[in-house]
């Protein structure tokens, strides 16, 4: 049992070159979610997913596209890479909660990106 | 605006003590809190659910006070291994849409032998 996948686990990118970063679950769980970890910053909500064909945009949505074409895949995509956009990555999932509650996450190992 | 604030520390504690934090949260309609543990440079891991009640998992409990929004962790007979960061989240629910669960900076804990 996998849990939740990520790749790559490192990047080097040169701005204005563009990526995707994949994350894989194999734990059924209907919720998927992109965050982004910098110094000082805590884990800010980059886009998230409720469902297969679905998407919408969190707390720092801005340079960032995503897609949920399957269930067990989240894509996060970066167009135009900026140098702030280095960060580390972390994708996560749970099962379906409703507005008021929610279930614990389970995250990826994490993606090292850096825009040079 | 959603808010969950801790103390970032660092906690300097030596091994065999008890330890203690607190975190705030600023929606008093949420309903779902946790504590995550994250040692450096690795992935946030969920450490414990906090429920009304308070709930003990070996040597850590959570507590979770209402009234006053805040909840906490404490651990006793500090580890060596018990050295990360520890998240406290918080589902900051307002009635809007689901927009997942909201993460605190952190707190820093060291346990020195």
């Amino acid at each position: 049992n996998a849990g939740v996948t990520q790749t790559p686990k490192f990047r080097v990118l040169k701005t204005g070159q563009s990526m995707t970063l994949l994350c894989a679950q194999d734990m059924n769980h209907e919720y998927m979610y992109w965050y982004r970890q910098d110094p000082g910053m805590g884990l800010r909500l980059i886009h998230y997913s409720v469902g297969e064909g679905t998407t919408a945009k969190g707390e720092v949505p801005d340079g960032y596209n995503v897609s949920r074409l399957k269930k067990q895949n989240f894509l996060l995509g970066l167009e135009s890479a900026a140098p702030s956009q280095t960060s580390v990555y972390f994708c996560a999932s749970s099962y379906a909660g409703t507005k008021e509650f929610l279930y614990g996450y389970t995250f990826g190992s994490g993606t090292r990106l850096t825009v040079v | 605006r959603k808010e969950v604030e801790q103390d970032p520390g660092p906690f300097n504690v030596p091994e065999g003590a008890t330890v203690a934090f607190n975190c705030t949260y600023s929606n008093s309609a949420s309903q779902s809190f946790f504590w995550y543990r994250q040692d450096c440079r690795k992935e946030p891991k969920l450490l414990m659910s906090v429920y009304s009640s308070g709930n003990e998992d070996g040597r850590f409990t959570a507590q979770l006070n209402r009234a006053s929004q805040y909840i906490s962790l404490l651990i006793r007979d500090s580890k060596l291994s018990d050295s990360a960061t520890y998240l406290c989240v918080v589902n900051m629910y307002s009635g809007g849409g689901a927009d997942g669960l909201t993460f605190g900076k952190g707190t820093h804990l060291i346990i020195q032998p």
